[in-house]
């Protein structure tokens, strides 16, 4: 079956714009995670979406968010872009079993959304 | 808030050589430990993973080791091969999110 897909795979926009970045999960998949990748930082947690909702969100500000669909695609929006959030993006699906936090969360990931602020 | 710590940052073996790579989490409500390999340029990728209720976890050349009441979980690769080179990342899941640490950057040197 297909894997996680994010688009667009590059982009380069300037300080104040805003952008919006999307990602297609597994099929069957209905948890979505959004990861901020940078160099030295590893992978920071943005927020997980599932059935369309929020679940948890990361120490990110306001000018981060994002929405999930009804068919499980999910978009984050950054606003007021700034310098340092040029980074990697990297979306993951997951399949939940159970409710809760005692069901196991293996993430796929995406190839990500390389974001470039000048 | 929660947090995942990962040592060492950087670390060099020779092939064949062990290498380990040590964790700790903060948040008690983590129940599943999974570690990610990210070769460069590629996306992170799952190698093996233990669970809450489950001390040690064993994949051929891979290990993975979890102290709960210390809250302490380590990855052990035998054998070291030149493909092993790549980031290494722990990871600590509980209620809808899981934390990633920094990342180990492993080098084998043939």
């Amino acid at each position: 079956k297909a894997g996680v897909t994010q688009t667009p795979r590059y982009l380069i926009k300037t300080r104040g714009q805003q952008v919006t970045l999307s990602c297609s999960p597994i099929s069957g998949h209905r948890s979505v995670s959004w990861y901020q990748q940078t160099p030295g930082q590893g992978l920071q947690f943005l927020f997980e979406y599932f059935s369309e909702t929020q679940r948890n969100k990361g120490n990110f500000p306001g000018r981060f968010s994002g929405r999930q669909f009804s068919n499980s695609r999910s978009e984050m929006n950054v606003s007021t872009l700034e310098l340092g959030d040029s980074a990697l993006y990297l979306c993951a699906s997951s399949l939940i079993s159970g409710t809760g936090s005692s069901g196991a969360n293996v993430l796929t990931f995406g190839a990500g959304s390389r974001l470039t602020v000048l | 808030g929660e947090n995942v710590e990962q040592h060492p940052s950087t670390l060099s073996v020779q092939e064949g050589d062990s290498a380990v790579i040590k964790c700790t989490y903060s948040d008690s409500a983590s129940n599943y430990f999974p570690w990610y390999k990210q070769e460069l340029g590629k996306r992170p990728q799952l190698i093996i993973d233990i669970r809450s209720n489950v001390g040690e976890k064993k994949d051929q050349r891979i290990a993975v080791t979890l102290n709960k009441t210390a809250k302490h979980f380590s990855l052990h690769i035998t054998e070291t091969q030149p493909e092993d080179s790549a980031v290494y990342f722990c990871a600590a899941t509980g209620g809808f999110k899981t934390i990633f640490g920094a990342g180990t950057r492993l080098f084998v040197k043939a």
